[in-house]
């Protein structure tokens, strides 16, 4: 079983769509990470979660701690958008979700 | 934008050959990590550092080792290459353990 559980795990989405990507987790942690992960391989860190809600653009993370669970959301999805979107948390440890891969289709 | 490097991006290397991969931060972190990414799989943790002269073994066993002599850099090794340690690795770095990690842009290995 794995410590972090994402869904769903390939999304192909019509540019300008409202994109949701789900993240659930069974561990204690102190954070939760989103990455976006381009073809090329380089990562980026998008959000740091601890509690609550965050916005930086398009993109809103959410979090619930007592459900351990965390939202990724794409307002107005573009073709750049796609990557791979990866939910990672601090536990004693880090663990990572296996990923989903988002396209968006012009 | 994040001040982490990673050389080389891509290394085809022969099996029994000895590599360093570099990584690189101009941020002051103490907290460093490699991970390592097999095509379409998730991210592994195999080393992490709390700061100079601290190097901890992560979740997936590897045969790499790593040093944090300095701040700044935490290089990665492999003694003798073989064609199971054909893989991406990727080194990151943050302030804490519960803060934002930034991410290099990652080493792509093949070993032949």
């Amino acid at each position: 079983k794995n410590e972090v559980e994402q869904s769903p795990q390939n999304l192909t989405a019509q540019e300008g769509e409202f994109i949701t990507i789900n993240c659930s987790y069974s561990v204690g942690i102190s954070a939760l990470h989103w990455l976006q992960q381009h073809p090329g391989g380089g990562i980026v860190s998008l959000f740091m979660l601890s509690s609550g809600k965050k916005k930086h653009g398009r993109l809103i993370a959410t979090i619930n701690i007592q459900e351990k669970h965390s939202s990724l959301h794409i307002t107005a999805s573009h073709p750049r958008d796609s990557a791979v979107y990866i939910c990672a948390v601090n536990g004693n440890q880090f663990y990572f979700g296996t990923g989903t891969s988002l396209t968006v289709i012009p | 934008e994040a001040d982490i490097y990673q050389t080389p991006r891509y290394l085809v290397i022969g099996t029994g050959k000895k590599i360093t991969l570099e990584c690189s931060q101009t941020m002051g972190h103490d907290k460093m990590y490699w991970y390592q990414q097999d095509p379409g799989m998730e991210l592994h943790l195999i080393h992490y550092s709390y700061g100079v002269n601290s190097t901890e073994k992560g979740d997936l066993s590897s045969e790499s080792t790593v040093s944090r002599i300095r701040t700044e850099h935490f290089p990665l090794t492999l003694e003798s290459a073989r064609p199971s340690h054909t893989s991406q690795y990727l080194c990151a770095s943050s302030e804490l353990w519960n803060t934002e990690a930034f991410f290099g842009q990652g080493t792509r290995l093949t070993v032949v």
